[in-house]
């Protein structure tokens, strides 16, 4: 098994351009997350999902869009990208149940400039 | 969803004994604690999680008082490869499904 996987590893953007991360996995997960983590800073919610076709905001959802149109995949979005976007973006998924764990992908390395 | 408190970084030595503590005051009745470790460039990866008292498996161990308002990650002998990130999170099983991490503590592990 893959686990979790997010595609692209890093992108470097410009100012006002737009772009999608893709986060795919194949455990059979409900729940789906995308993260933000800025240097030296803890993890923070950006938007989740807790079933195919449904969003929810997080923490710091602005300037971000989501979508789960199959189960396997949550895709994010910047649609005008700004240099406060910087960062390093995570995704994770999660079988609803105690003592289950969330499973990381590797991270996507965004610079905007 | 309750509020955690950590501090933000800890020095040890190889060998030694670690106990990081996390302060959740607020924390509900049906309220769960989970610690999770991070290494650089990596997602983080779960530890270990509990409700009262003491749970212990192969890496670590979480003591957790009758108040329940703080809990103590124990993790024995460490290693230069102990050197993370460690979060503490706090939810019930309707709620983790926001899991917010806080800032976490950094452990840093000296040879």
């Amino acid at each position: 098994n893959a686990g979790v996987t997010q595609t692209p590893k890093f992108r470097v953007l410009k100012t006002g351009q737009s772009m999608t991360l893709l986060c795919a996995q194949d455990m059979n997960h409900e729940y789906m997350y995308w993260y933000r983590q800025d240097p030296g800073m803890g993890l923070r919610l950006i938007h989740y999902s807790v079933g195919e076709g449904t969003t929810a905001k997080g923490e710091v959802p602005d300037g971000y869009n989501v979508s789960r149109l199959k189960k396997q995949n949550f895709l994010l979005g910047l649609e005008s990208a700004a240099p406060s976007q910087t960062s390093v973006y995570f995704c994770a998924s999660w079988l609803r149940a105690l003592n289950s764990p969330l499973h990381f992908g590797n991270g996507t390395r965004l610079t905007v400039t | 969803l309750a509020k955690t408190t950590q501090p933000i970084s800890m020095d040890s030595y190889e060998g030694q004994e670690v106990n990081i503590t996390c302060s959740h005051n607020n924390i509900a009745t049906n309220d769960y604690i989970t610690w999770y470790q991070q290494f650089p460039s990596q997602g983080p990866r779960f530890i270990i999680q509990g409700y009262k008292t003491k749970v212990t498996n192969e890496v670590a161990s979480l003591f957790i008082p009758a108040d329940r308002k703080s809990s103590t990650l124990s993790l024995p002998r460490v290693s230069l490869s102990d050197t993370a990130v460690y979060y503490c999170l706090v939810g019930d099983v309707d709620n983790f499904n926001k899991f917010y991490f806080g800032s976490g503590t950094k452990l840093n592990v000296k040879p």
